[in-house]
């Protein structure tokens, strides 16, 4: 079973409207962390926002937010007022386990959606 | 700050030469990934260290491909000999909790 889905490949929204990009997962830890990347035509990832499975209250980093619904192993990503700049492949990912000490475990990606961002 | 410095960014090479990927991790991060990225397989973890130590290279596809890290601020991976279906993009990754930076990448192709 794929650890993370990301059901739609791609995307678009109009520019200054709110999107969400789905992302469910499967994991038998307790622990685990759910972690947004953005990766422009230019290939590099950037990373935009991380949910602990302990943490009570949603991520927000800004214009994004992660609407982490626990129960139904679904973590996805909203940007608000869309930009052309957003315009990018999004990817989910999960690190199962608390983590090393000081340090991240390994992280596993979903396939990705394309989104684009129209005038 | 410098985020992970990778190089080279680009590369072309010949089937069977050796390639050597470079990664600077950011200072202070004592994990390190690296990471494949092709279109048909997506996103891979290859291999990963922790205070330098090599945790799980399960996801290295065969013994033509090797990583290092010998000191916190230094990791290599180097493939020898290359083949053509190694061309991808090949990402350094550096963490610390839970922040997972990653490079820009080396691009890399077999011909």
């Amino acid at each position: 079973a794929q650890k993370i889905t990301q059901t739609q490949p791609g995307m678009f929204v109009q520019e200054k409207e709110a999107v969400t990009l789905d992302c469910t997962y499967d994991t038998s830890d307790q622990s685990y962390g759910l972690f947004w990347y953005k990766q422009p035509s230019s290939g590099e990832m950037i990373f935009l926002i991380y949910q602990g499975s302990y943490d009570e209250q949603n991520a927000t980093e800004g214009r994004y937010s992660l609407n982490f619904q626990k129960a139904r192993k679904s973590a996805n990503l909203v940007i608000s007022a869309s930009q052309l700049g957003d315009s990018a492949m999004y990817f989910c990912a999960m690190r199962e386990g608390r983590g090393l000490t000081g340090g991240g475990n390994k992280l596993t990606f979903g396939t990705g959606t394309q989104l684009k961002v129209e005038l | 700050d410098a985020g992970v410095i990778q190089s080279p960014r680009h590369e072309v090479t010949e089937m069977g030469q050796e390639v050597t990927l470079r990664c600077k991790p950011i200072s202070g991060h004592n994990s390190l990934f690296w990471y494949r990225q092709t279109m048909m397989r997506g996103l891979e973890l290859l291999i990963y260290f922790n205070n330098n130590v090599p945790i799980d290279d399960s996801g290295m596809p065969e013994d033509r491909f090797s990583a290092k890290m010998p000191n916190a601020s230094f990791s290599t991976l180097k493939i020898q000999p290359s083949e053509p279906r190694d061309s991808a993009v090949y990402f350094c990754a550096s963490s610390w909790g839970n922040t997972i930076y990653f490079g820009e990448g080396s691009w890399l192709t077999v011909v």
